[in-house]
């Protein structure tokens, strides 16, 4: 089986720009989840989506959306950059809800000038 | 502060010998997971244990969990050079594990 794959790998936006990231889950797998990691804040989590739905929601401004569409691939937009928004973006997939293990993608390396 | 809190925030150790990393929470949880990360590059799942379970193993690692102190426990036996990375636990936020918090990590350095 393929693993969760993350596009693009890197990426260089400027102050005020917008982005959007890309995450194809595990085949099968119907959860999508976000996490940005920073060195001063660590892993954060941002964002659920569960068949096309966003189920939960993390402590962050309306700047940063996303969507999931019907074959579970989901998308992040990150909308009026920030210096503070350069990270590496992770997605993680997983098969259900409940007590299941979450395999994450390789990441997204953003980095706003 | 993060639920899932580990240390020593950084260990370093000789080829051979075991590693242990902590970690503690502040929630009740119905189960804890271990994650490995290579620099700057994607998480890998290690162990998943549940509140009912005190102890688990994986080849060369073995979990613990005591839910009355809130805490968990890493070893990694024989550590390896390729051992070299960050730990981190994770526990639920909201009830299911599509929800994780993090804590800070542990970043461990096998010598060879």
């Amino acid at each position: 089986k393929a693993g969760v794959t993350q596009t693009p790998r890197y990426l260089i936006k400027t102050r005020g720009q917008q982005v959007t990231l890309s995450c194809s889950p595990i085949s099968g797998h119907r959860s999508v989840s976000w996490y940005q990691q920073t060195p001063g804040q660590g892993l954060q989590f941002l964002f659920e989506y569960f068949s096309e739905t966003q189920r939960n929601k993390g402590n962050f401004p309306g700047r940063f959306s996303g969507r999931q569409f019907s074959n579970s691939r989901s998308e992040m937009n990150v909308s009026t950059l920030e210096l503070g928004d350069s990270a590496l973006y992770l997605c993680a997939s997983s098969s259900g809800t409940g007590i299941h293990e979450q395999f994450f993608g390789p990441g997204t390396r953003l980095t706003v000038l | 502060s993060q639920q899932g809190e580990e240390d020593p925030q950084a260990l370093s150790i000789q080829e051979g010998e075991n590693a242990t990393m902590n970690c503690s929470y502040k929630t009740s949880i119905n189960n804890l997971q271990w994650y490995r990360q290579n620099s700057g590059r994607g998480l890998v799942h290690l162990i998943l244990i549940r509140s009912n379970e005190r102890e688990k193993h994986s080849g060369r690692l073995r979990v613990t969990l005591d839910t009355s102190k809130k805490s968990s426990s890493l070893l990694i036996t024989a550590s390896r050079a390729a051992d070299t990375a960050s730990y981190f636990c994770a526990t639920p936020r909201t009830g299911d594990n599509n929800d994780m918090r993090f804590g800070a990590g542990t970043r461990l350095t096998v010598k060879p």
